[in-house]
Formats: C-alpha cells, structure tokens, sequence
C-alpha cells in the first residue's frame, strides 16, 4: 500500500485556473515537502513543512501556496496557471525535518497546463 | 547556492555489465550524499545514503564512492540486470538543513 497518497494522478488545467494537488501520508511522519520535477529542470525543492509550520520556502512565485489542514497533510493550491507550471509534483515526508532522515517520495501528480 | 551535475543523462549497458553514474556538487559544506532511482510512473526510492565522513559504501550490488578533495561522487551497479533499468538521481543536503538539491538523472537501460 502507498503511505504517500497524492491525488489526482493526472491533472490538466487550462492557463490561468486554479488547482489544489493533494497530498497525504500515514507514516507517521513530522516533516512534509513539494518538489516539482519539469522537463527543462532538475528535480526542485519548493516547500518543507515540519509540524504544521512552514521552514523553508524556495519557490519565487507567491502563485504557490502549501496548505496544511492535518499534521499528515501538504496540500498545494497554484492560481494563475501558465504552461511553465506543466509538471509533476512530488510530495515527499521525513520522520523530522532534520538533514540524512530518509525522505520518502510519493507517486507525483502529472499537472499539464494548456 | 550548490549546484549539482550528474554525468551521463543516458547510458546502455548489456546485461551483467557495471555501470556507472559520476555526480559533482559545488559547495564543500555539503554534509550528506544521497543516490535514487526512479521506475517510469513511481515516486523516488532512496537506494543508499552516506555522510560525508564516509568515503566507500556497498550494499546489495551497489557501491558508492565519495571523493571529498574533488567534490565527487558516484554510483556503482555491478552485474547489472534487466529489473536496474530507471532513472538514477544522485542528490546532497547539508547540516540541518533538510532541503535535498538533486542531479538531473540519468536514464539507465540493461540490454538482455
């Protein structure tokens, strides 16, 4: 069974729309994170969350918003939509949010936008 | 900020042979070392992490090397088999900090 839920699996929105990409863990874990991965870069940090409290933001847009709702949740609304934002987005967790604890990935969610 | 590159994008190998994946950071404060593979439509599974006091690790028919003086590290995969086929993401940290800055990957094909 999957301990990183993310929903939905593939996503298309039309530019300028806005979207929510779900995110949901039952490992237990403290410490939650974005990472985007596009055809044109690397794969990148954009978000760590640790108990409900953002720590560490590296996306430029304010387009991108975490939420947390529930310790195991990172939600991650993004308005305006542009086709630069055509990505998948992984969800991933730690136990803490401590550097050499093993991040788990979840399965991605596939955002095309047209 | 660091930097990472990872060298080939693509490398074929038959069956049985090694392969290896080279990665170099930029920033000597890097403190932890992390290698990846990624099946088509799957997360990102973390094969082996080392510290930076570490300069040789193995496990399971992977070995990891790191080379502090030159900033490099590398990948391994010994008597490789069909099942190896992903892509490969080298990727560091540093000390308390749990940002994890990655390789572009390398996609790895094993030829029966």
């Amino acid at each position: 069974d999957p301990k990183i839920i993310q929903k939905p699996k593939y996503l298309v929105a039309v530019t300028g729309s806005e979207k929510i990409l779900i995110c949901e863990q039952y490992l237990g874990h403290n410490a939650m994170y974005w990472y985007r991965q596009s055809a044109k870069k690397p794969l990148e940090f954009m978000f760590s969350y640790s108990y409900q409290k953002l720590m560490d933001n590296q996306t430029a847009s304010s387009r991108f918003q975490p939420q947390s709702s529930k310790k195991n949740h990172l939600d991650l609304q993004i308005t305006a939509l542009k086709p630069d934002d055509s990505a998948t987005y992984f969800c991933a967790s730690s136990q803490d949010g401590q550097a050499n604890t093993e991040v788990f990935f979840g399965k991605g969610t596939r955002l095309t936008v047209v | 900020g660091e930097q990472v590159e990872q060298r080939p994008p693509h490398l074929s190998v038959p069956e049985g042979d090694s392969a290896v994946i080279i990665c170099t950071y930029t920033d000597s404060a890097t403190a932890y070392f992390y290698w990846y593979k990624q099946e088509p439509g799957a997360g990102l599974q973390l094969l082996m992490s080392v510290f930076s006091n570490v300069d040789r690790k193995e496990e399971q028919g992977l070995t990891v090397l790191l080379n502090k003086k030159d900033k490099q590290l590398s990948l391994n995969l010994t008597a490789a088999h069909p099942g190896d086929s992903a892509v490969y993401f080298c990727a560091v940290s540093h000390y308390g900090n749990e940002k994890i800055t990655f390789g572009a990957g390398t996609k790895l094909t094993i030829k029966p």
